[in-house]
């Protein structure tokens, strides 16, 4: 399978702090990337996407950055709320394939 | 709120029993996908369908049958699991199958005693 992963498996930031979860991916024929967001007893919510054609995209307190270079994907959450607190976690697709690979996650804690 | 339902939300089911997962997705879409989730690991794609037929299976034992008769429903019948089959069982949908966002329903939590 794809090396999809994270740098870290938990990140912890205080409300009103910027968060920044990041994703290394292995395949340089990568073209298209998601981020999801995954609560506690729920299913993986789409948050942002970007292909490989961009370097920045950004969403309502979210952006992701892509870095082709060195393969690098971050999604960086501004104004940290509690309702930020979840699994992240990114996928990516493969040129010519159909389907999703996804990352093991990052888990958000956000300290009141 | 998901466009994508899944009952039930939580099964406990013995090695022996059969039972079937449904899935549910009311968003037009023309592909749906199963996934499992288990602690600390990657989604695992299980089965992919697109306009109602089978158009992926990833090496998934037997015991996991899916069947899907609309391209609004997908039903995942399961029979003599094992305790490793112990999972979150996600369902998703996309517009088609080469279409990029898929949109996850709540899941499944099985427990197989």
């Amino acid at each position: 399978g794809e090396s999809v992963g994270l740098h870290l498996p938990t990140l912890s930031v205080q409300e009103g702090d910027n968060s920044i979860i990041n994703c290394a991916y292995s395949n340089s024929a990568s073209d298209y990337f998601i981020w999801y967001k995954q609560e506690s007893g729920k299913g993986p919510q789409f948050i942002i996407d970007i292909r490989s054609n961009m370097d920045k995209r950004q969403g309502q307190r979210v952006t992701v950055l892509l870095n082709k270079t060195v393969k690098h994907l971050s999604l960086q959450i501004a104004a940290t709320q509690p309702g930020d607190s979840a699994v992240y976690f990114c996928a990516e697709k493969i040129t010519g394939a159909n389907n999703l690979f996804f990352g093991t996650g990052t888990r958000l804690t956000v300290i009141p | 709120e998901t466009g994508v339902t899944q009952t039930p939300r939580h099964l406990v089911m013995g090695m022996t029993n059969k039972k079937s997962l449904k899935c549910e997705q009311h968003l037009g879409h023309n592909a749906m996908y199963w996934y499992k989730q288990s602690a600390k690991k990657p989604l695992e794609l299980m089965f992919v369908y697109s306009l109602e037929e089978r158009v992926e299976n990833n090496s998934v034992p037997s015991r996991f049958s899916p069947e899907c008769p609309n391209s609004s429903h997908l039903f995942l019948h399961l029979h003599t699991l094992q305790p490793e089959d112990s999972a979150l069982y996600l369902c998703a949908s996309s517009e088609d199958w080469v279409t990029d966002t898929q949109y996850f329903g709540p899941g499944t939590r099985l427990t197989v005693l």
